[in-house]
């Protein structure tokens, strides 16, 4: 079957650095996406990898493993504005999106 | 302001009452998506269409329907709720001729159904 495994929670200190990692089992490839989703509101796009490797975007980094089926968001220099759920999903061979639970990280001063 | 727009923004249902959705977007993209989101849960697809005039299932469709009458909107029905479709349901738009396929997401409808 199809699924998307990532921690359920995580805290980190404002100023300081966090991965979320993520794996997936997906039937076929299309990429892995990164979405940011404040309490209350919609998820909005950080981040897609679809080759292996780590693409940077300003204090958001994400990794990409196809081999091992892992991926993971890397955020600099954390602000409390960061304190959200991080969505990770995977694209199937269909290009149809399937989604982790989410990562709720919580920031603390 | 270009993007996509649900309503209601919150409802309360009495189970059994009929109810449809709405979204519209103005950013002309090919796809459209319905999802549903509850606590401890991803997202899960109910019903997606590709392009205007097609309709497809996704993981969860039982209960709902959905018309793509035009490229902009994209209701999404509930012919007789349940208590069980309580839950913030979430339309996303995509250009799937983009590489990213990214999705752009409207701000969620709150439904409850007692």
């Amino acid at each position: 079957g199809q699924n998307i495994d990532q921690p359920t929670e995580m805290t980190a200190t404002e100023g300081a650095i966090v991965q979320i990692n993520c794996t997936y089992q997906t039937s076929g490839f299309n990429g892995l996406f990164w979405y940011q989703q404040h309490a209350g509101e919609a998820p909005t796009f950080l981040s897609y990898n679809v080759l292996d490797g780590l693409e940077e975007k300003g204090r958001f980094s994400s990794f990409l493993s196809r081999s091992k089926g892992y991926s993971y968001l890397l955020l600099k220099e954390l602000q409390m504005k960061d304190s959200a759920s991080y969505l990770c999903a995977g694209m199937d061979s269909n290009y149809q999106l399937i989604w982790g639970a989410g990562t709720k990280l919580i920031i603390k001063p | 302001i270009a993007g996509i727009t649900q309503a209601p923004t919150s409802q309360i249902l009495a189970a059994g009452r009929r109810m449809t959705l709405r979204c519209t977007q103005d950013m002309r993209h090919n796809a459209m998506y319905w999802y549903r989101q509850d606590l401890g849960l991803g997202l899960r697809l109910i019903h997606y269409s590709n392009t205007a005039g097609t309709t497809g299932k996704g993981e969860v469709p039982d209960g709902y329907s959905v018309s793509r009458a035009n490229t902009d909107d994209f209701p999404l029905t509930l012919a007789s709720a349940v208590p069980s479709q309580t839950s913030v349901y979430f339309c996303a738009s995509s250009d799937s001729t983009q590489n990213t396929g990214e999705l752009f997401f409207g701000e969620g409808s709150r439904l409850t159904v007692l």
